[in-house]
C-alpha cells in the first residue's frame, strides 16, 4: 500500500509569486491535514479536509488556501510569497477522522524557499 | 487552548541504554489522544506509540512505553535498549477526541535524540 505522497518534494519561489503543493493521501483515507513546520514556529496546524469540505483551519492568514478534489488528493496554495513562508509543509491523511484507532500517517514534506 | 511542552530540546544516550523524553500538556478537555511522532533526517514524521486518554494502563510498542499521568497532565516517552535507529526528533503531540472532523494535532517543539555508539 502507498503511502502519503506529496509533490514536489522541493521548490523555490520568488517573493510576490504563489505555489501549489499537492498531497495524495494512503488509498483509502478522506481525511488530509496540512502542517507548517519551521525552526522558529515548530510544527502549525494548517487545516483539515474531509469529504471535499474544510472542517477545521489554523491560525494562518488568508494567503493560504487549500482544497480537496472527490478522489481525496488534496492541494493547498499560498499567495504573494514572503520570506516567513519558507518551511516544509507536511500532509497527513487518515481513514476514520475522529474515531478511536485511527492515526495520521505523514507524507514526506515539501521544502519550500522563498527567496 | 492546548498546548503541549517538551522542556528538553536535546537528549543523548548511550547505546542499550535507556532514556526517558519528558512531555507535558494542558487541556480542558477530559478525552484525548497523545501521541509520539519520531522524525529522522528524512523528515517523514513517524509514529512511535498512542494513548487514549480514558485507558489508564501505559501503552507499551516493543521497546517503546509511555508513562502516563492525567492528572499531573505529562506523558514521558521511555526507549529501552537504544538502538542507532532512534536518533531523531521525537515530537509529542495532543489530538481532542471527537466523533468526527477533528484531525489537528497540537505538537511540543521537539527533542533530538542522539545516541553514542
Amino acid at each position: 500500500k502507498a503511502g502519503v505522497t506529496q509533490t514536489p518534494r522541493y521548490l523555490i519561489k520568488t517573493r510576490g509569486q504563489q505555489v501549489t503543493l499537492s498531497c495524495s493521501p494512503i488509498s483509502g483515507h478522506r481525511s488530509v491535514s496540512w502542517y507548517q513546520q519551521t525552526p522558529g514556529q515548530g510544527l502549525q496546524f494548517l487545516f483539515e479536509y474531509f469529504s471535499e469540505t474544510q472542517r477545521n483551519k489554523g491560525n494562518f492568514p488568508g494567503r493560504f488556501s487549500g482544497r480537496q478534489f472527490s478522489n481525496s488528493r488534496s492541494e493547498m496554495n499560498v499567495s504573494t510569497l514572503e520570506l516567513g513562508d519558507s518551511a516544509l509543509y507536511l500532509c497527513a491523511s487518515s481513514s476514520a477522522p475522529g474515531r478511536v484507532g485511527t492515526e495520521a500517517f505523514f507524507g514526506q514534506g515539501t521544502r519550500l524557499t522563498v527567496v | 487552548a492546548q498546548t503541549v511542552t517538551q522542556s528538553q530540546p536535546e537528549m543523548s544516550v548511550q547505546e542499550a541504554e535507556t532514556v526517558t523524553l519528558s512531555c507535558t500538556y494542558d487541556t480542558s478537555e477530559s478525552d484525548y489522544y497523545l501521541f509520539w511522532y519520531k522524525q529522522p533526517p528524512s523528515r517523514q514524521m513517524i509514529l512511535v506509540i498512542r494513548q487514549e486518554a480514558y485507558k489508564q494502563q501505559n501503552a507499551t510498542e516493543n521497546r517503546f512505553s509511555v508513562n502516563f499521568q492525567k492528572a499531573a497532565k505529562s506523558f514521558s516517552l521511555k526507549i529501552s535498549d537504544s538502538q542507532l535507529g532512534d536518533a531523531a526528533m521525537y515530537f509529542c503531540a495532543y489530538r481532542r477526541r471527537a466523533n468526527f472532523g477533528n484531525e489537528k494535532l497540537t505538537f511540543g517543539t521537539g527533542t533530538r535524540l542522539t545516541i553514542i555508539p
